[in-house]
């Protein structure tokens, strides 16, 4: 268990559907960050989130959003999907910069996402 | 803007074998780097980073990297491949902590008996 949590495991919907993944980090980071894998274009950054506050935005779809609650959880919502949406969807976490951090990006084990 | 260069999409070894994943980076910045393992239907595990401390820097499994500013590497090694090794390994690089990760394509590890 890495400590970050992601729900659902997996996720099967139809074209046109919204749904939302949900990540819980590790205990204590305040930055979460949010990953697409799939096969034809890798891993890709989607979005940052910094204690609630949007921090960087990367290849991030309209059809997309994402927020960070005060409880530092967050939720990615994907609508009006799409066949090319199938993917999996990772979310990691980081500690602030300060003493005793280790540095480390730690991720959950993703939402396989499948639009049918 | 930082981008990673995983050189092989595939790599076979035989059990015992000697293991080097080659990563190269662009970075305008001495930046942080990062070797994560994907196995199959898995989530992303951290092997090893290197935070502008030591150069050669010592991973989970037996794994290793090396540094090196004038090449802009940053290969991972392992002395001898063992079958438990083969999975996905992904290089990344962020320009300053707390950034996004900019990962590379990353490279298949296949380990023959």
């Amino acid at each position: 268990d890495s400590g970050v949590t992601q729900t659902p495991k997996h996720l099967i919907t139809a074209t046109g559907q919204r749904v939302t993944l949900r990540c819980s980090p590790r205990s204590g980071d305040l930055s979460v960050y949010w990953y697409q894998q799939s096969l034809d274009q890798g891993l890709q950054f989607l979005i940052q989130y910094y204690n609630g506050e949007e921090r960087a935005k990367g290849n991030i779809l309209e059809r997309f959003s994402a927020q960070q609650f005060p409880d530092l959880h967050s939720e990615l919502n994907l609508s009006s999907l799409e066949l090319g949406d199938s993917a999996l969807y990772f979310c990691a976490s980081s500690a602030s910069p300060g003493t005793g951090t280790n540095y480390g990006y730690t991720f959950g084990s993703g939402t396989r996402l499948t639009v049918v | 803007a930082q981008s990673v260069t995983q050189l092989g999409s595939h790599v076979s070894v035989s059990e015992g074998a000697l293991v080097l994943l080659r990563c190269n980076y662009s970075s305008s910045v001495p930046p942080y780097l990062f070797w994560y393992v994907q196995y199959p239907n898995q989530g992303l595990q951290l092997l090893l980073k290197y935070t502008s401390a030591a150069t050669l820097v010592k991973g989970i499994n037996g794994f290793e990297a090396e540094f090196k500013k004038s090449e802009t590497s940053f290969h991972l090694t392992k002395p001898s491949a063992h079958m438990r090794d083969a999975a996905e390994y992904f290089c990344a690089v962020s320009m300053e902590y707390g950034n996004k990760l900019v990962f590379g394509a990353g490279t298949i590890l296949r380990v023959k008996s």
